[in-house]
């Protein structure tokens, strides 16, 4: 059973350009959280969703940012017109229930 | 508003020895979790340990204790035998009962030098 599935692990962008991000849950997960780590810090939470839900979305900046997770492939979050306050790693979870979440390895996101 | 205190922004500790990371939290919810989790320079986050706030004995796995004070709103990681591969972030996180995310800590750094 593999793990949570995150790409790019990389990812450089210009200022104004679009980032997306995918995450792929473990098999069977149908929660998915994303999360936010900015240099220093402690994780934040985003978003979290379930299949072609957006349960939570109180962590997510009001605009630029959207997250979706589709009946079929990967949730993604996209970042539009990002700035350089966006680069940060940027971490998604699944679990099958709330009492354990399986991480993914990030992507840093690095906006020049 | 819960909020998740990790007071040694670094630690260190001689292999083979005992060290105890330190964490507080608060929260006015009874039912909550309490998860210790490991960051190495990989970036992956690992699951170390967690605890239910309703259980008054503290977990355990293998290596790694918790201390649960839960009138003190502490939440200490105790980790016995240290190893060359402990060495890494160590994020002290709640899950709020009824909510579907988790507050971190800023973290703590471990050092374990052989």
């Amino acid at each position: 059973n593999a793990g949570v599935m995150q790409n790019p692990r990389h990812l450089v962008r210009r200022r104004g350009q679009e980032a997306r991000l995918r995450c792929s849950p473990m098999k069977g997960h149908s929660h998915v959280y994303w999360y936010r780590q900015l240099p220093e810090e402690g994780l934040k939470f985003m978003v979290y969703l379930q299949k072609e839900n957006i349960i939570d979305e109180s962590g997510m900046p009001k605009e630029r940012f959207s997250a979706e997770f589709p009946k079929e492939g990967p949730s993604i979050l996209r970042i539009q017109q990002v700035v350089r306050g966006d680069s940060a790693a940027y971490f998604c979870a699944s679990s099958p229930s709330r009492e354990k979440l399986f991480f993914g390895s990030g992507t840093q996101l690095s906006v020049l | 508003a819960q909020t998740v205190t990790q007071s040694q922004p670094e630690m260190s500790v001689q292999e083979a020895e005992t060290v105890t990371l330190s964490c507080t939290y608060d929260t006015s919810e009874s039912d909550y979790y309490l998860f210790w989790y490991k960051q190495p320079p990989s970036r992956q986050m690992i699951l170390v340990i967690r605890q239910e706030a309703y259980k008054q004995q503290n977990a355990t796995e293998n290596r790694f204790s918790v201390n649960f004070q839960k009138a003190a709103k502490s939440f200490s990681l105790k980790i016995s035998d240290s190893q060359l591969g402990d060495a890494a972030m160590y994020f002290c996180a709640l899950d709020q009962g009824g909510s579907e995310k988790l507050v971190f800590g800023k973290g703590t750094k471990l050092t374990v030098n052989p």
